[in-house]
């Protein structure tokens, strides 16, 4: 019962460098999203996505990318990390829309930009 | 528009009783709670979908009144593993499908 894994779990990069984290799901879901949490703010939503291959952005989702390419996979990618991105990541999952379906979420990837 | 909670922070002795509010100036389709402890992944604990729905999960219940956009956490006779942060997640009616979440409330139950 793996539910939803996150890797890595820390990272620490260098302004500029690039990477990607990745979510995986063994649960059948098919809404998945990445969230960023930062002290006293609670869970802010990236990108999310409601079926293998669509993707849709939310309320953060500048300096990120994502790709659903299989159902059970979701990437973010930081294509030029800045500081600004120094947070908490977690990728969550459900079985339907949010209005009946709690959410899964992973462990989280803390990340560090120097 | 993110749902706004009270109080930001709660510390109770053991046994104790405690409220967890959070509230909307949005309509709201459906309510989540969760709980998160430190350094873990945020913990579903119960869902309220509109309809002045109160639910039930342990010594932890909530109420959700839609009249008012408002939605109450309750956890009674507390134990030391309620410790943790907790969070409402709020679906707005007529948009779209995911949740938007407040800052969290940070709960410490004591010995």
């Amino acid at each position: 019962n793996a539910g939803v894994t996150q890797t890595p779990k820390f990272r620490v990069l260098k302004t500029g460098q690039s990477m990607t984290l990745l979510c995986a799901q063994d649960m059948n879901h098919e809404y998945m999203y990445w969230y960023r949490q930062d002290p006293g703010m609670g869970l802010r939503l990236i990108h999310y996505s409601v079926g293998e291959g669509t993707t849709a952005k939310g309320e953060v989702p500048d300096g990120y990318n994502v790709s659903r390419l299989k159902k059970q996979n979701f990437l973010l990618g930081l294509e030029s990390a800045a500081p600004s991105q120094t947070s908490v990541y977690f990728c969550a999952s459900s079985d339907g829309t949010a209005g009946s379906y709690g959410y899964t979420f992973g462990s989280g990837t803390r990340l560090t930009v120097v | 528009q993110q749902p706004v909670q009270s109080p930001q922070a709660v510390i109770l002795r053991e046994g104790e009783d405690a409220v967890i509010n959070c509230s909307s100036s949005k309509a709201l389709y459906s309510v989540h709670w969760y709980r998160q402890k430190h350094g873990e992944a945020p913990v579903f604990l119960m869902i309220l979908l509109k309809g002045g729905e109160q639910k039930g999960h342990e010594k932890i219940s909530a109420s959700f009144n839609e009249k008012k956009q408002q939605s109450s956490l309750y956890l009674t006779a507390s134990q030391l593993s309620y410790s943790g942060t907790y969070f409402c997640g709020t679906r707005f009616s007529g948009s779209a499908r995911q949740l938007t979440f407040g800052s969290g409330t940070q709960l410490t139950v004591l010995p």
